[in-house]
């Protein structure tokens, strides 16, 4: 079974600001973990994901995330926030090997406002 | 290369109507995904095919809802008799094949909105 957590349902951050969204995941299975963002009448776009091998992963548009299996968390940050950045970010996971399916699991979403 | 497509754009319909959407995956991608966004809430996955079969509907309300994938390319969901709960965005997505470390492309989604 696995599931995700998204502490805030709105974040604001000012222009410039570091932008810091957080993830808490469970999975009883090595995960594999995502963060996709959706734009207002847009998809979800891939934005990074964590598999194996390096806990710090970088992303699109500057985006980072840091894979802590003590704290089963993977929190997105961006050390300054742009407009352009305004958008909502899914957290999701799925299971990371061979036989435990492919299932993709979201969490219920941040919505990010950037203001001047 | 083109992405995900999906239509129609938006929907309005009234409880106890049916209606359909299509999707159409990326080219050469076996694996297609249904999911359902409800306002407030992540999407969460309906159904999932691999080429014309159907690898996962779990979670799919099968008493009013299905999904087929003929030829194991274009793909439509239905839902027949729509209630009001069932107001959502349906995304499709689409991978070159189920493996988990696959990436998913997101059409944009069918607005649908049940009065």
């Amino acid at each position: 079974a696995q599931s995700v957590t998204q502490l805030g349902s709105h974040v604001s951050v000012s222009e410039g600001a570091l932008v810091l969204l957080r993830c808490n995941y469970s999975s009883s299975v090595p995960p594999y973990l995502f963060w996709y963002v959706q734009y207002p009448n847009q998809g979800l776009q891939l934005l990074l994901k964590y598999t194996t091998g390096a806990t710090l992963v970088k992303g699109i548009n500057g985006f980072e995330a840091e894979f802590k299996k003590s704290e089963t968390s993977f929190h997105l940050t961006k050390p300054s926030a742009h407009m352009s950045d305004a958008a909502e970010y899914f957290c999701a996971v799925r299971p990371g090997r061979a036989g435990g399916g492919n299932k993709l699991t979201f969490g219920t979403g941040t919505q990010l406002k950037v203001e001047l | 290369e083109a992405g995900v497509a999906q239509s129609p754009r938006y929907k309005i319909i009234e409880k106890r109507q049916s209606v359909a959407f299509w999707c159409n995956p990326i080219s050469g991608h076996a694996t297609l995904y249904w999911y359902q966004q409800i306002l407030g809430q992540g999407p969460k996955l309906l159904i999932q095919f691999q080429n014309n079969g159907v690898v996962d509907d779990s979670q799919l309300p099968k008493d009013r809802f299905s999904a087929e994938r003929l030829k194991g390319v274009d793909s439509t969901l239905k839902i027949q008799p729509a209630k009001l709960e069932d107001s959502a965005v349906y995304l499709c997505a689409s991978s070159l094949s189920p493996g988990t470390n696959e990436k998913l492309f997101f059409g944009s989604g069918t607005q649908l909105s049940v009065l």
